[in-house]
């Protein structure tokens, strides 16, 4: 069995501020995990994904997740905020590394004030 | 990538009704998924497509209440059965590309149920 926590239904950040997602999860086989970002009216896009590679995972547009084991974490983070990066972010774990047959968690919603 | 095309992609609909939601794949998927979401929350899978055979469906979820097809490696279609208001939610179709290293997302389909 799987699942997933996202710690934070929203979360506000200023631009240019960092952003911090948290994820943590619970697995009974090692786990694949991922962040998904969907905007609004728009499906979900792939941003970054850990398959038993290296422990800290770079994706698109300037976020990273680190694969903290001893914590079972998989959190998100971006450096610094831009107002584009205003979405619903899922943290989400599956059982291969190609990420069909999800287990999501409850979502994040990001939100960049200027 | 795969582009993933799904219609309606959004509906109002009578209780007592049932909608047919269509996904199709611009290019051979091996994996077909149909997932929904609720109203402020997260993703559930409902099913696995499978081509030529029956879906396979996830726990709380049943063939005549979404009966889903899959007649070939690009097409496939859900129906809602029998509406009620407790089926409003955004219902999307994912698929695992041909090479199996993601899963990819339609834009959904937002339905109400009046």
């Amino acid at each position: 069995a799987q699942s997933v926590t996202q710690l934070g239904s929203h979360v506000s950040v200023s631009e240019g501020a960092l952003v911090l997602l948290r994820c943590n999860y619970s697995s009974s086989v090692p786990p694949y995990l991922f962040w998904y970002v969907q905007y609004p009216n728009q499906g979900l896009q792939l941003l970054l994904k850990y398959t038993s590679a290296a422990t800290l995972v770079k994706g698109i547009n300037g976020f990273e997740a680190e694969f903290k084991k001893s914590e079972t974490s998989f959190h998100l983070t971006k450096p610094s905020a831009h107002m584009s990066d205003a979405a619903e972010y899922f943290c989400a774990v599956s059982q291969n590394n190609a990420g069909n047959m999800l287990t999501f968690g409850g979502g994040t919603r990001l939100m960049v004030k200027p | 990538s795969a582009v993933i095309s799904q219609k309606p992609s959004r509906d109002i609909c009578q209780r007592g009704t049932s909608l047919t939601i269509q996904c199709q794949v611009d290019s051979q998927v091996t994996m077909m998924f149909w997932y929904r979401q609720q109203p402020g929350q997260s993703l559930t899978l409902i099913a696995t497509a499978n081509q030529g055979s029956e879906a396979t469906y996830e726990s709380g979820f049943v063939i005549d209440k979404f009966p889903i097809s899959r007649p070939n490696l690009t097409f496939s279609t859900l129906t809602v059965s029998n509406m009620s208001p407790e089926d409003s939610s955004i219902y999307l179709c994912s698929v695992l590309g041909i090479f199996g290293t993601e899963a990819f997302f339609g834009q959904g389909t937002r339905l109400t149920v009046v």
